[in-house]
């Protein structure tokens, strides 16, 4: 009932290429969903997060899709720049309850140049 | 404005000693939440300190505590270490209660490596 399932593990893409990862949750009252990404030797930075009354939300080239009857959320990255190239990581929390975040097992991007 | 500072950055004990970490919060912030990070078990939840007290608690043993001071400030400590508690210990702080808008803002964590 806890789990956030994320997929893939890990993702190739080359420049000016479309990133998805997904993800899928379990407790149905979970209505928080971030996404943070993280480079190696930091700690995660929030990139964009969605509540369950919207089915998308855009910020720049990152645009989180919803789908709550399905219970599964994505992250597409438009335009992939090889700065992208980090770890991405989905989470889910209630939102009275954000700092207990129930996170994916992270997919590791790769940007080719 | 200074983000999340964690100390030490780096440590290494043996199993059967205790460690105590610390975090200082972004000024301001009144929540500290604390994960732990390994390749296996990815990122786990310990637990959520706000105004001195702990809101939440994760599935760790009794072995890992934690406490949060009038400042904010928090530390952790896990007693009688095990080679699997070898990890990257994450803090991150938030606004709390009032004025959340749910991010967190994590530290850079200090890793632990149990010999």
């Amino acid at each position: 009932q806890q789990q956030v399932k994320q997929s893939p593990q890990s993702l190739i893409v080359q420049k000016g290429g479309i990133s998805i990862i997904n993800c899928a949750y379990e407790n149905t009252a979970f209505d928080y969903f971030p996404w943070y990404q993280q480079f190696p030797g930091k700690g995660p930075a929030l990139l964009i997060a969605i509540r369950p009354d919207v089915s998308e939300k855009k910020e720049g080239r990152f645009t989180i899709s919803f789908n709550k009857s399905a219970k599964q959320f994505s992250l597409h990255i438009m335009d992939s720049q090889p700065g992208d190239s980090a770890t991405y990581f989905c989470a889910a929390s209630k939102a009275s309850n954000t700092g207990k975040l129930i996170f994916g097992q992270g997919t590791t991007l790769q940007v080719k140049p | 404005k200074a983000g999340v500072t964690q100390t030490p950055r780096y440590l290494i004990k043996t199993r059967g000693q205790q460690v105590t970490l610390s975090c200082s919060p972004i000024s301001g912030h009144r929540s500290v939440s604390w994960y732990q990070q390994t390749p296996g078990q990815g990122l786990q939840f310990l637990f959520e300190y706000f105004s001195e007290t702990q809101r939440n608690k994760g599935n760790f043993p009794g072995r890992f505590s934690g406490r949060q001071f009038s400042n904010s400030r928090s530390e952790m400590n896990v007693s009688t270490l095990e080679l699997g508690d070898s990890a990257l210990y994450l803090c991150a702080s938030s606004k709390g209660l009032a004025g959340n808008t749910g991010e967190l803002f994590f530290g850079e964590g200090s890793r632990l490596t149990v010999l």
